[in-house]
């Protein structure tokens, strides 16, 4: 079955960058697309953007565009969501997760999250 | 206006149905959307429930009860999840999501509350 496994949390200062990786598993990594999710403690969610595993294809929501890259390594089957200039209203959970259908950029496999404070 | 609206809180009793609305921006049409539903329970990631466009184009998540199902009520350009034989274990939040200007789209969220 689909299984998504992301990165420890991590704790970074206003300023710095932080990288979450998603391992995946259990279907065939290059068929579907990659999306990141946030949501900060209490609030809803916010699409960050998606990636293709087929060919790096990204697309970023406005919101973080400048600030995000998300990767792809198909030799270990793992995404990666670099965010920049972390701000303290970057304190939040960031989740990958693999689109419901081929190429959709609709998430519907979660990975468990990755807890991001930002705290000086 | 945000491009999707759904109350903050419901509340229903266990064994009813309850109904929750994603409500599109004035403007846009409902019936040209697919709408997408998502449970979280508390300390958990999301869940993918369903996606409603019409009864010829809807998909049930994988594993998904079929006591949760998708509709739309076109007067009030809204989605509608519906959730029949309502049991404890539903309570949590459910949100919505929609593809719009190139990118996905989810609602504020709604706090359903079995009581």
């Amino acid at each position: 079955q689909v299984h998504l496994v992301q990165s420890a949390a991590e704790v970074k200062k206003p300023g710095a960058s932080v990288k979450v990786s998603c391992k995946a598993s259990g279907y065939t990594f290059t068929t579907y697309g990659i999306n990141w999710v946030r949501q900060a403690p209490g609030q809803g969610l916010e699409w960050m953007g998606w990636i293709s595993a087929h060919n790096g294809n990204t697309n970023y929501a406005q919101n973080f565009q400048g600030r995000v890259t998300m990767t792809t390594d198909t030799s270990t089957t793992t995404a990666y969501m670099e965010l920049t200039s972390l701000g303290s209203d970057d304190t939040a959970m960031y989740y990958c997760a693999r689109d419901v259908d081929v190429l959709t950029a609709i998430p519907a496999y979660w990975g468990q999250g990755t807890l991001v404070i930002v705290s000086s | 206006q945000a491009v999707l609206t759904q109350p903050s809180s419901l509340s229903a009793s266990p064994g009813a149905s309850a109904s929750l609305t994603c409500t599109l921006r004035s403007g846009l049409n409902i019936d040209t959307y697919r709408i997408y539903w998502y449970q979280q329970k508390p300390g958990s990631p999301p869940q993918y429930l369903l996606r409603y466009k019409s009864d010829s184009d809807k998909q049930q998540g994988s594993g998904v009860p079929s006591r949760f199902s998708g509709s739309k009520d076109v007067s009030a350009n809204a989605g509608i999840l519906l959730i029949s034989g309502l049991q404890s274990e539903d309570e949590a939040d459910y949100y919505c999501l929609v593809w719009h200007s190139s990118a996905p789209v989810f609602g504020g969220g709604t706090k359903l509350t079995v009581l």
